[in-house]
């Protein structure tokens, strides 16, 4: 069993719409929780990052950290096509934010 | 601001050849790692280097190999390629080590053949 699980789609919905994301994990020392952006032919990008339980906004989206329940979500608001990506969950323990442990993302299209 | 910068783009190689990777972190950044990327396993983390010094590793062979320069440029080394070996290797800087909001270069694509 893989430390982070991640749904890898494809996920294709309508322009507009309320995107989610998630992504569970098993090793409970995870303190560091990201959420990161792939377009093709590119590095990731960061989106989101948290740490420990809680919500965090940016804009068009929210990242939340439920640590009970080992689950980890991103939301997209008002989706556009080009949030037409890979997104990549990924977290570390407590020896800080490097040593990133990624889910295998999850493919996403926004249709126009 | 230059980002993360990595070359050659992409390179294809013999198996059983040797290869280096380059990496140049963003301005100021001290903390390098790198990753693996494949379609089977996704990401996963090869190695971090803060002040020349390898800070954390991951389960990876020891064909696998990196440093850091004191201007924190890095490079990674594989020898003894193998098919398995192909994949999008990236590299991401940081500021400090430890230090959350690691930047990706777009990685150097590896076809061994």
């Amino acid at each position: 069993q893989k430390e982070v699980e991640q749904d890898p789609g494809p996920l294709s919905v309508p322009e507009g719409a309320i995107v989610s994301l998630n992504c569970t994990y098993s090793n409970s020392a995870f303190q560091y929780f990201m959420w990161y952006r792939q377009y093709s032919r590119k590095g990731p990008e960061l989106l989101m990052y948290t740490y420990s339980s809680g919500n965090k906004e940016d804009g068009r989206f929210t990242a939340q950290v439920d640590k009970s329940s080992k689950y980890i979500s991103l939301f997209i608001r008002d989706s556009q096509p080009s949030d037409s990506a890979t997104y990549l969950c990924a977290m570390s323990g407590a020896e800080g934010a490097q040593k990133l442990v990624f889910g295998q993302g999850t493919r996403l299209t926004i249709n126009p | 601001k230059a980002g993360v910068t990595q070359t050659p783009r992409y390179l294809i190689k013999t198996r059983g050849q040797q290869v280096t990777l380059s990496c140049s972190p963003i301005s100021g950044h001290r903390s390098v790692s790198w990753y693996q990327q494949t379609p089977g396993q996704g990401l996963q983390f090869l190695f971090e280097y803060f002040s020349e010094t390898q800070r954390n590793k991951g389960n990876f062979p020891g064909r696998f190999s990196g440093r850091q320069f004191s201007n924190s440029r890095s490079e990674m080394n594989v020898s003894t390629l193998e098919l398995g070996d192909s994949a999008l290797y990236l590299c991401a800087s940081s500021l400090d080590w430890g230090a959350a909001g690691y930047t990706f270069g777009s990685g150097t694509r590896l076809t061994v053949v």
